[in-house]
């Protein structure tokens, strides 16, 4: 079974300027979270879809951030313009469902410059 | 709003030593807790996850307990191994489904 794929897994950018990462969770997964991951720091949870909808969004900061899950497959999360803060690794995970059996993605590094 | 703490941010053993590692949390009305493992460049395994029913959960050479009434679980590694240097997380999760807070994570250093 693959697992959950994530591109590019590095990304440098200068400040002001936009980004997208992309994300494809395991066949069948409903469920899809985008995670942000500062060093040193616990993942934070951005946004959770569930099919293409969305859960929660409450810790996305929506003025620079978006994300959309198209089909209830793929997801994609853009950030528009990035600032200096971003700069963390972004994951991505899916569930089936069954509470607790997450997979996580290798995750993308942001650097903002 | 759920806070975890992870003591210590670091630890350091020589290999074959038994360790433990702590988590608190803040909520105690928590619907289950959940120990990952983070190796560098790389996402998140899940180790082991305790329901709130339950109180530890066992899996090899990993056992992680839970108290709920403290606010408190701990992962306990046995005769510890190289390969088990990584960064261990552990997750809170709320009675909101499949929602977790997660600690800032202990960074562990096996010696050989």
């Amino acid at each position: 079974e693959a697992g959950v794929a994530q591109s590019p897994r590095y990304k440098i950018i200068e400040k002001r300027q936009s980004v997208a990462f992309w994300c494809n969770p395991i066949s069948g997964h409903a469920t899809l979270y985008w995670y942000q991951q500062i060093l040193g720091q616990g993942p934070k949870l951005l946004i959770q879809f569930q099919n293409n909808g969305v859960v929660d969004d409450s810790q996305l900061p929506k003025d620079r951030f978006s994300a959309e899950r198209l089909k209830g497959v793929d997801s994609t999360l853009k950030i528009q313009p990035a600032k200096l803060e971003d700069s963390a690794v972004y994951l991505c995970a899916s569930s089936s469902g069954n509470i607790g059996r997450w997979d996580f993605g290798p995750g993308t590094r942001l650097t903002v410059l | 709003k759920q806070e975890v703490t992870q003591i210590p941010a670091a630890l350091s053993v020589p290999e074959g030593e038994n360790l433990v590692l702590n988590c608190s949390f803040t909520d105690s009305a928590i619907y289950n807790l959940q120990w990952f493992r983070q190796d560098p460049g790389k996402g998140l395994t899940s180790l082991l996850l305790i329901q709130s029913s339950q109180r530890e959960q066992t899996s090899g050479r990993l056992n992680a307990s839970l108290d709920k009434s403290s606010g408190r679980s701990t992962l306990y590694i046995a005769a510890s191994q190289p390969g088990d240097s990584a960064t261990y997380l552990c997750a809170a999760g709320p009675y909101n489904f499949n929602k977790f807070y997660f600690g800032s994570g202990t960074k562990l250093n096996v010696k050989p």
